[in-house]
């Protein structure tokens, strides 16, 4: 079956726009998770949704970053005033044990 | 809070065995070990639950002592296909969300 999808693949912006990120989880999955991997560093958690409970949003680095997920499905990861430290690869994973998490192929996002 | 994981590199040939640690100063109700090849998305690996519980996957297998806030990943009879970066994710008391290491480079040469 599909698995995680993100969108865009890549993406070039200048320093202070906002950008949208999106990803699509595995149908059915519950758990949906966000990370962010700048070169050299693991997988940095940024926030978590699980079903129609409160997001958990401890990973977030600043108010600039906030994240929806609509319908249970689909999440859309914002950053506004984009900055030169926030680029990176934006991962995407979902889970429906909450254990096995399947990763997306991430948005590289590059910030000038 | 991150765990450390030891080594940051490693080159193995083909055949030879490693071991890759992961420890956390805080206490962890499990640690998940995921493989990221180049270019690709991490890779679940496997999951350890319980303090001195192994775990096996084809030759890699995993140990978790709980009380020591430990665990390490065994690779034997290491194959090309091993390459990658190994990371591993611990739980704490924020249900599932993980925290990752900052991964340990695996090389195997012919």
């Amino acid at each position: 079956g599909a698995g995680v999808s993100q969108s865009p693949s890549n993406k070039v912006t200048e320093k202070g726009k906002d950008v949208e990120l999106r990803c699509d989880p595995i149908s059915g999955h519950t758990a949906l998770y966000w990370y962010r991997q700048s070169l050299g560093q693991g997988l940095e958690f940024l926030i978590y949704f699980q079903g129609n409970s409160a997001p958990d949003k401890s990973g977030l680095p600043s108010d600039r970053f906030s994240a929806e997920r609509t319908g249970g499905s689909v999440s859309t990861l914002t950053i506004q005033r984009t900055q030169q430290e926030d680029s990176a690869v934006y991962l995407c994973a979902s889970s429906f044990t909450g254990y096995e998490q399947y990763f997306g192929p991430g948005t590289r996002l590059t910030v000038t | 809070q991150q765990p450390v994981q030891s080594p940051q590199a490693v080159i193995l040939r083909e055949g030879e065995d490693a071991v890759i640690n992961c420890s956390s100063s805080k206490a962890l109700y499990s640690v998940h070990w995921y493989r990221q090849k180049h270019g690709e998305a991490p890779v679940f690996l496997m999951i350890l639950l319980k303090g001195g519980e192994q775990k096996g996957h084809d030759k890699i297998s995993a140990s978790f002592n709980e009380k020591k806030q430990q665990s390490s990943l065994y690779l034997t009879a290491s194959q090309l296909s091993y390459s990658g970066t190994y990371f591993c994710g611990t739980e704490g008391n924020s249900g599932y969300a993980l925290n990752f290491g900052k991964g340990t480079s695996l090389l195997v040469t012919p």
